[in-house]
């Protein structure tokens, strides 16, 4: 069985400070995917990252940053000098080899602040 | 170009009517999703086609006809449905289907706001 868990449900910060979501999973596979994605008031899934178990390395993206973490199970993503356009619902999900279907979090919703 | 694209972008219908949702990607996928979406949760898979043919279907009511007429394009029959119905329907396509491989990774279309009254 695998399992997503995103603990923050909603985070507000003023725009410009950073941010960070919380992302943690279970799998009993050492193959495994991660994503996350975006999802602003229109309704549409914006994917933004995927990362593959082998790969631990951090990544950047203009203001994104993501932070994988196998050994606490952890793939944190971190928004810097949020901006009002960041306000959406960020899902994180995985997917592992074997199993056909992703496993989304239940989300976090962020407002980012005027 | 990661581009799916629904119609219509809302839909509003009676318990006894029937309408169609559409769904296309022109980006080569092989593989297209149903997902369902309530407020304030995640999206919960459907349905999925793999080269045309249906490959999961999460015991989705009968209300809901599924139908793949070629690689680009996907349809969502609604009928009788209820106003437990309304929902965010999304669609997505992947490169391919199975084996949580890269070529999995999905990409969503804007979705249709359905409503049943």
């Amino acid at each position: 069985a695998q399992k997503v868990t995103q603990a923050q449900t909603e985070i507000s910060v003023v725009e410009k400070e950073d941010v960070t979501l919380d992302c943690v999973y279970e799998t009993r596979d050492t193959t495994y995917y991660l994503f996350w994605y975006k999802q602003p008031p229109s309704g549409e899934l914006v994917f933004l990252i995927r990362r593959n178990s082998f790969d631990e390395q951090n990544e950047i993206s203009g203001r994104y940053s993501w932070n994988f973490q196998k050994s606490t199970s952890s793939f944190n993503f971190t928004i810097t000098a949020s901006q009002v356009v960041d306000s959406a619902v960020y899902f994180c999900a995985l997917t592992n080899f074997g199993n056909e279907k992703l496993t989304f979090g239940t989300g976090t919703r962020l407002t980012i602040i005027p | 170009d990661t581009e799916v694209t629904q119609t219509p972008k809302h839909l509003v219908m009676g318990m006894t009517n029937k309408k169609s949702l559409k769904c296309e990607q022109h980006m080569g996928h092989r593989a297209m999703y149903w997902y369902k979406q309530k407020a304030k949760k995640p999206p919960e898979l459907m349905f999925v086609y793999s080269y045309e043919k249906l490959s999961i279907n999460e015991s989705v009511p009968s209300r809901f006809s599924p139908e793949c007429p070629n690689s680009s394009l996907l349809n969502l029959h609604l009928h009788a449905l209820q106003p437990e119905d309304s929902a965010l329907y999304l669609c997505a396509s992947s490169l391919l289907h199975g084996g949580g491989r890269s070529t999995d990774t999905q990409y969503f279309g804007p979705g249709t706001r359905l409503t049943v009254l």
